[in-house]
């Protein structure tokens, strides 16, 4: 079947400019979570959405960053004003119940601001 | 502050040999403790546990929690070269699904 699903997979963008990353949960997965990756770091959390719930946001590092989830199913995590700090692998994951079960990972999106 | 931290960083051994990974942790609210090995991108789930002195067992791979003590470890014996990846762990939060990781551990298993 069709697992979690991100897009593009590798975005190079100048400092500065505005970027979109995509997400596609597996189907039905009520639960969707963003994480970001530095190099050689492990995952960061960014922001929580469970069901119509109001999302978690506590780990997005600043407002440039935002994310929304249209329909209960694909998110979009927008970063404004990039800079050469935000590059990082973007990673999404998502889980059929919010805060009990395993969460299963997409392939990321690999960021460099330049 | 909510914290999870794994050691070693990194692991060099050879093909045949038994590694154990540690990760502690000092959080709020705590809910579970997951482990996930990442080989390129996608971490993909290897154990959830929730109760103390329980192991899980898959193939070579086993992992047990203490609650009392705050932490786990994670075990694999035999070890492949295929077993060469970023051991990942990570703390589930029981009033959200946020998970807190800690930094990793780099696996590398030499034939």
């Amino acid at each position: 079947g069709a697992g979690v699903s991100q897009s593009p997979s590798n975005k190079v963008t100048e400092k500065g400019k505005d970027v979109e990353l995509r997400c596609d949960p597996i189907s039905g997965h009520t639960a969707l979570y963003w994480y970001r990756q530095s190099l050689g770091q492990g995952l960061e959390f960014l922001i929580y959405f469970q069901g119509n719930s109001a999302p978690d946001k506590s780990g997005l590092p600043s407002d440039r960053f935002s994310a929304e989830r249209t329909g209960g199913s694909v998110s979009t995590l927008t970063i404004q004003r990039t800079q050469q700090e935000d590059s990082a692998v973007y990673l999404c994951a998502s889980s059929n119940a919010g805060g009990s079960t395993q969460q299963y990972f997409g392939p990321g999106t690999r960021l460099t601001v330049t | 502050e909510d914290k999870v931290v794994q050691s070693p960083l990194s692991l060099v051994v050879h093909e045949g040999d038994t590694v154990t990974l540690n990760c502690s942790y000092e959080v709020t609210n705590f809910r579970s403790l997951l482990w996930y090995k990442q080989e390129k991108k996608a971490p993909t789930f290897l154990f959830m546990l929730t109760s103390s002195g329980i192991e899980k067992k898959s193939g070579r791979l086993s992992s047990i929690l203490d609650k009392k003590e705050l932490f786990s470890i994670l075990n694999i014996t035999a070890t492949q070269t295929g077993d060469s990846a970023i051991y990942l762990c990570a703390v589930l939060f029981s009033n959200t699904g946020k998970l807190i990781f800690g930094q990793g551990t780099t696996l590398q298993v030499k034939p």
